[in-house]
């Protein structure tokens, strides 16, 4: 398995642009986390999905972002319009489960300009 | 409301010696910890976990320790390396069991 994969690994965009931050899982984990990393912040979740489904979109920033998953190998969390403030590095991470043991990805860069 | 804290942001350590990582947490529904390890251009991978039913865990030159009155847990890498210069996050469960919340992580830098 070629592990959790997303792309772009760097992204440059201007303010008010829309971005869009891809992930494939990995195949049969029923879990898929959406992290975001910062300075100032850390490691924080932004929402989670079990199979398929959102769980807990509590940590989404605000209205700009959303995320979907509209099948097993694929989801997407999208930031529209974009802020200067979004710029970090995003992660995806997968599960099997209730093992803690996540797989992260190895992230996108985004700055926002 | 539940959290888990690293204090140091940063530690710089001498290769061969012992680095010690900390953590701290308010509250926890499962005495369940994990540490994961960052490098620069790659995503967080697990490192160590360990349960209440033990106050110690060792892999290796990995050892978590896991002090519950203290509310405190820490690693211990010894003898480190210049190859463990990474980022180090604690995480725990939430209440639900069904995501990890991490600290601010620890970024260690281990001197040849």
């Amino acid at each position: 398995d070629a592990g959790v994969i997303q792309s772009p690994r760097h992204e440059v965009t201007e303010m008010g642009q829309e971005v869009t931050l891809r992930c494939k899982p990995i195949s049969g984990h029923d879990y898929l986390f959406w992290y975001r990393q910062t300075m100032m912040r850390g490691l924080e979740l932004l929402i989670y999905f079990n199979n398929n489904v959102p769980i807990d979109d509590s940590g989404m920033p605000e209205d700009r972002f959303s995320a979907k998953m509209p099948n097993a190998s694929f989801s997407t969390l999208k930031i529209q319009p974009s802020e200067p403030r979004d710029s970090a590095v995003y992660f995806c991470a997968s599960s099997f489960s209730s093992n803690y043991g996540y797989t992260f990805g190895s992230g996108t860069r985004l700055t926002v300009v | 409301d539940q959290q888990v804290k690293q204090n140091s942001p940063s530690l710089s350590v001498q290769e061969g010696r012992i680095s010690i990582l900390n953590c701290d947490y308010t509250n926890s529904m499962f005495d369940y910890f994990l540490w994961y390890k960052k490098y620069p251009a790659e995503g967080p991978t697990f490192l160590i976990s360990i349960s209440s039913i033990k106050d110690k865990n060792e892999d290796g030159r990995f050892t978590v320790f896991l002090n519950k009155s203290a509310k405190h847990l820490s690693l211990h890498i010894v003898p480190s390396q210049p190859g463990d210069s990474a980022v180090y996050f604690c995480a725990e469960p939430n209440n639900a069991g069904n995501m990890l919340t991490f600290g601010g992580g620890t970024r260690l830098m281990v001197k040849p």
